[in-house]
């Protein structure tokens, strides 16, 4: 099946700093989102990109779609203690009917205040 | 709040017993999906239903497990004689009929088996 890469695991940082974070897979996909977990609590999309070389933006964060269709990343700028949570990517193939999400590990994103 | 509701947010179950979990989709929703969490892991597929069918149930275990959208009430995902394994944070999703792409979550429901 399908696989995504999600890195890094974790990162402290300061608030303020910028922040990058990415997901790499085996096969394509034609959708990409971000999603933001905080705890117990369900994913809330942040992000949906639907075209290979999409730069989307939604606040302080950016994502994009990579050419390949195997990659997507997000940043998030000038961070804040409230964008402490996990942030999973998810991708989507419509290929042979499939309506699943795969998603990536997840990164544990703290902000020290 | 017009959002994915979930019932119960935690359940407790003793080893064989049934657990069942509610999902009431977005207003305006008529597809919904389960996936599994496990701790520390991304979200996993389990099933995807439309009111009164199942379209894909390629992630569900083949036993004990089973998922239903009547076309009255919420979507139930039933874990009949649950094991340990089966904890986990199980979350419901729905989206609308031209963009299933994009799927909104709920708060998920915590089961434990003791």
């Amino acid at each position: 099946g399908q696989q995504l890469n999600q890195s890094p695991q974790s990162m402290f940082i300061q608030e303020g700093e910028d922040v990058s974070m990415n997901c790499t897979s085996s096969s394509i996909f034609n959708t990409w989102l971000w999603y933001k977990q905080d705890p117990g609590e369900g994913p809330v999309l942040l992000i949906a990109l639907y075209k290979a070389g999409e730069l989307t933006s939604n606040g302080r964060l950016t994502a994009q779609f990579g050419i390949t269709r195997k990659d997507s990343f997000l940043n998030i700028s000038a961070s804040i203690p409230s964008d402490v949570g996990i942030y999973f990517c998810a991708g989507h193939y419509s290929g042979a009917g499939s309506y699943q999400l795969t998603f990536g590990k997840g990164t544990k994103l703290s902000v020290i205040p | 709040n017009a959002g994915v509701m979930q019932n119960p947010r935690h359940l407790v179950r003793r080893r064989g017993q049934e657990a069942r979990l509610r999902c009431s989709p977005m207003k305006g929703h008529s597809h919904v999906y389960w996936y599994r969490q496990l701790p520390e892991e991304g979200l996993k597929f389990m099933v995807y239903l439309q009111k009164e069918n199942i379209i894909d149930e390629s992630g569900m275990p083949k036993e004990r497990f089973s998922a239903e959208f009547p076309k009255e009430g919420p979507s139930i995902l039933r874990i009949q004689q649950v094991v340990r394994g089966d904890s986990a944070a199980y979350f419901c999703a729905s989206s609308n009929n031209w963009n299933y792409n994009e799927q909104f979550f709920g708060p998920g429901t915590r089961l434990t088996v003791l």
